[in-house]
């Protein structure tokens, strides 16, 4: 099974400054690749996602994402935070033969400091 | 278009009753799936509907969970015998045919056993 690995549970920044949360995922043949947003008491939403194509992603809200294959990663990052940014982010994938079941790293949250 | 819909948003219950979760998905979405989120942690899979196939149950904690989909479309997530360790955020999500499109989620139920 494919696991996801996300570093850091917590991440703070201040605003105005870059975040990076970080996702690194198990397999050895690339999977799909998603960014999932979740605000307090609202299920998940899709921030961006990795299929085929272009490595760098951009998604909503500014953020953007970069698959890289040989460090088996696939990293958010976004210029400058906003207040606004302040959730629970997750990453997750599903497998390319199926694309049935998906897997998500633990979470982190983001906290945005004035 | 309506997105995923779930009732209730909110449900206490007494430890040993049994309770159901409803999910409505997106209108045409053929696949289905229910997660439980706990306090603090990230998404654990517990069951996957798709199309008329037999449902992939690898995720149920135990026999005390079932869920069904009636007409390929709503899906009910049953808890028998509820325990205080099965208070959490059930969260439903759907998805289209297409392998590379992503889960669009539910605002989730909040399930409080006393």
């Amino acid at each position: 099974a494919q696991s996801v690995t996300q570093l850091g549970s917590h991440v703070s920044v201040s605003e105005g400054a870059l975040v990076l949360l970080r996702c690194n995922y198990s397999s050895s043949v690339p999977p799909y690749l998603f960014w999932y947003v979740q605000y307090p008491n609202q299920g998940l939403q899709l921030l961006l996602k990795y299929t085929t194509g272009a490595t760098l992603v951009k998604g909503i809200n500014g953020f953007e994402a970069e698959f890289k294959k040989s460090e088996t990663s696939f990293h958010l990052t976004k210029p400058s935070a906003h207040m606004s940014d302040a959730a629970e982010y997750f990453c997750a994938v599903s497998d390319r033969s199926t694309g049935n079941q998906f897997y998500f790293g633990t979470g982190t949250s983001l906290t945005v400091i004035p | 278009g309506a997105g995923v819909s779930q009732s209730p948003s909110n449900k206490v219950t007494e430890k040993g009753k049994d309770v159901e979760l409803r999910c409505d998905p997106i209108s045409g979405h053929t696949a289905l799936y229910w997660y439980r989120q706990s306090l603090g942690q990230g998404l654990e899979f517990l069951i996957y509907f798709q199309g008329n196939s037999a449902p992939d149950k690898s995720g149920l904690p135990s026999d005390r969970f079932s869920a069904e989909r009636t007409g390929g479309s709503v899906s009910t997530l049953t808890i028998q015998r509820t325990q205080q360790e099965d208070s959490a955020v059930y969260l439903c999500a759907s998805r289209s045919d297409s392998l590379t499109d992503t889960q669009y989620f539910g605002p989730g139920t909040r399930l409080t056993v006393l």
